[in-house]
């Protein structure tokens, strides 16, 4: 299934490096979403985005940053990262913010900052 | 107390036998609950929503319990490929905000 791709599939950074993790929806949706998956830990909701607007900002360290260009696309810029971030990134789309719309998962990026 | 609890399992489980689990929620202004089903290693995806008056997908049914604020999961006739983490997921309401449960490992054996 090609609906929600995510790349890249694997990251590993250092502590100090920059990097981006990039979300491409194929769905046709208006809402994107990032979301953190530790293990031993349930998915955490990081951001959400509506018609490319931010509209949810979980109380999120600064050094993520979200950027949504379009509603197809969503990217995660991430810097100075701390060894306790490792973790599943998954992207997610759904059609709106409707409360009954179902979310479609990307395959998630598997990041380890050492 | 958390948003969204599950007893983590493993819920050893033979080939072709019942399996059933709970999940209890925090949010009584809670509208919608959905199970997802997560391979390992994969994305979780949407296994079925739950309604109030229940409802059943082939060997699946789903219950809401709005009273005891719980959602329960039941697979029958289990096969070797229901062998995933079953998450529960409740919708805060406002931003399709959803919350996860830990999730319920199930292992069919043959």
């Amino acid at each position: 299934e090609t609906g929600v791709t995510q790349t890249p599939r694997l990251l590993v950074m250092g502590m100090t490096n920059k990097k981006s993790l990039k979300c491409e929806q194929h769905l046709g949706h208006n809402a994107m979403y990032w979301y953190k998956q530790s293990a031993k830990k349930p998915l955490e909701l990081m951001f959400v985005y509506n018609f490319k607007e931010q509209t949810e900002n979980n109380s999120v360290p600064s050094r993520f940053s979200p950027e949504c260009p379009n509603s197809s696309h969503l990217f995660l810029h991430l810097h100075t990262l701390q060894p306790e971030d490792s973790a599943l990134y998954l992207c997610a789309s759904s059609p709106r913010t409707g409360d009954t719309d179902t979310q479609y998962f990307g395959p998630g990026t598997r990041l380890t900052v050492l | 107390r958390k948003e969204v609890e599950q007893d983590p399992g493993p819920f050893n489980v033979p080939e072709g036998a019942t399996v059933a689990f709970n999940c209890t929620y925090s949010n009584s202004a809670s509208q919608s609950f959905f199970w997802y089903r997560q391979d390992c290693r994969k994305e979780p995806k949407l296994l079925m929503s739950v309604y109030s008056s229940g409802n059943e997908d082939g060997r699946f049914t789903a219950q809401l319990n709005r009273a005891s604020q719980y959602i329960s999961l039941l697979i029958r006739d289990s096969k070797l490929s229901d062998s995933a983490t079953y998450l529960c997921v409740v919708n805060r309401g406002g931003n399709n905000r959803l919350a996860f449960g830990k999730g319920n490992q199930v292992v069919v054996i043959p």
